[in-house]
């Protein structure tokens, strides 16, 4: 399969902890990227790290790679009640320009 | 920042009536995409369209369902007859020039609702 698969599938933290997400993938990859998406709303893209990269940081954000064990974690820091939201990882595939979404992890920050 | 746009953001039909839900993507990118979610599941994959052509498409895309860049800026899909289970988001998305393996831009969506 194709698609990325997140952990934990559900995740309930209090506003200020850290949230740990992780994804696992099966096939080689080019990329993988984050995204969040709000009930009901579209994806929104949040950070993409190359295959050739095993750490990548974006403002609160902070994504590592591991292709040895086709993993990858999201931490957000700090979290904030306006990141509830679920988040999905979208391994890319080489040649492949589709992505195959995985269920993801939904993230529930209680202020 | 530029952003993929998307109209209607709901759109209402009867079983069998066709509908096209339109797409605006980010001006300069060349690849184009449509994915849907029915309400409580994956978003799942739908077709890829570049240069002109589909370059890829899932089992869902089925003879129902076409897609077309009529002009230089808009992105439609055309489902011909509408059915019950074709009740769901309908997300366009696109990337840019340099490779297809370039972050894919959402737009917000339309709600496709089949009575």
């Amino acid at each position: 399969s194709q698609q990325g698969e997140e952990d934990p599938q559900a995740l309930s933290i209090q506003e200020g902890e850290n949230a740990t997400m992780n994804c696992s993938y099966k096939t080689s990859i080019n990329n993988l990227q984050w995204y969040r998406q709000n009930s009901g709303r579209g994806l929104v893209h949040l950070i993409l790290i190359r295959s050739n990269e095993r750490e990548k940081h974006s403002g609160r954000l902070r994504v590592t790679l591991d292709t040895s064990k086709k993993s990858s974690s999201l931490l957000i820091t700090a979290s904030r009640a306006a990141d509830t939201a679920s988040y999905f990882c979208a391994p890319r595939v080489n040649n492949f320009n589709k992505f195959y979404f995985g269920s993801g992890t939904k993230l529930n920050v209680k202020p | 920042e530029p952003e993929v746009t998307q109209t209607p953001s709901h759109q209402v039909t009867q079983m069998g009536q066709e509908v096209i839900l339109r797409c605006v993507p980010i001006s300069n990118h060349l690849y184009f995409y449509w994915y849907r979610q029915i309400l409580g599941q994956k978003v799942e994959f739908l077709v890829s369209f570049y240069n002109n052509e589909i370059s890829e498409k899932s089992e869902i895309f089925d003879d129902q369902f076409s897609v077309e860049r009529p002009d230089g800026s808009n992105f439609t899909l055309k489902i011909r007859s509408t059915k019950l289970e074709d009740s769901a988001m309908y997300f366009c998305a696109s990337s840019g020039q340099r490779s297809s393996t370039d972050t894919q831009y959402f737009g917000p969506g339309t709600r496709l609702t089949v009575l």
